[in-house]
């Protein structure tokens, strides 16, 4: 079955740190580009960062740059995000994507075709 | 940024009705948008990718259309399940960064 784990949410204090997981199944890994994608609550989705198959590029929204970073581990089938001085802003469900395409920043088409069910982020004192 | 604005914000129709849901592009996007359906509780759903192509195991009666800043999903006989929030989707290309629409909710009337 093909599928998409996330775990690592938690509910943590403004400034502090936590780092999501994404366990990939079902699909060959690492042929393709990698998302996390976030909901705040009774909000739409908002693209947080997206990595290529081979981790060799990767970008993030201007909401988090310079705070979260995104990573893979191929050989584990794994997604990770660290996210560091969590902001109130932050608080969202963030799910895991898989790109249907190897690259995140390349020319042309590029879609999420599965997703998982998410892990919860609330940041609050 | 490239923003995607979607309307109608809400759309009350019935079973059996057609449907048009719009995305229009601050600047132009090619072909690259998506779709995606999402059910209170469960994760987005790809519908429709480069404008036009249907995703895997996605009903026929599920259309997308346009190109540059103007895009159409089309459902051309809602089921029940149908009733839903759409969201467009597209990827710019520098710098790579994605955005999404702020969502059509389609509600059974």
């Amino acid at each position: 079955e093909v599928q998409l784990v996330e775990s690592g949410g938690d509910l943590v204090q403004p400034g502090r740190s936590l780092r999501l997981s994404c366990a990939a199944s079902g699909f060959t890994f690492d042929e393709h580009a990698m998302h996390w994608v976030r909901q705040a609550p009774g909000r739409g989705l908002e693209w947080v960062s997206g990595i290529n198959w081979n981790s060799g590029s990767r970008g993030y929204a201007d909401s988090v740059k310079g705070r979260f970073t995104i990573s893979r581990d191929n050989a584990k089938n794994s997604l990770y995000l660290q996210l560091n001085s969590l902001r109130a802003a932050d608080t969202a469900l963030y799910y895991c994507a898989k790109d249907i395409t190897h690259y995140y920043d390349s020319s042309g088409y590029s879609a999420f075709d599965m997703w998982g069910q998410g892990t919860m982020v609330t940041v609050s004192s | 940024e490239i923003v995607l604005t979607q309307s109608p914000a809400t759309l009350s129709l019935s079973p059996g009705e057609r449907t048009t849901l719009s995305c229009r592009a601050s600047q132009s996007v090619s072909s690259y948008l998506a779709w995606y359906q999402q059910k209170p509780g469960q994760a987005p759903r790809l519908l429709i990718y480069d404008a036009s192509n249907r995703a895997t195991g996605i009903p026929a009666r599920f259309s997308g259309s346009g190109s540059g800043t103007d895009f159409t999903l089309t459902i051309s006989s809602l089921e029940p399940e149908d009733f839903a929030v759409y969201y467009c989707q597209q990827r710019s290309n520098w710098p790579p960064e994605y955005t999404f629409g702020q969502g059509t909710k389609l509600e059974i009337k």
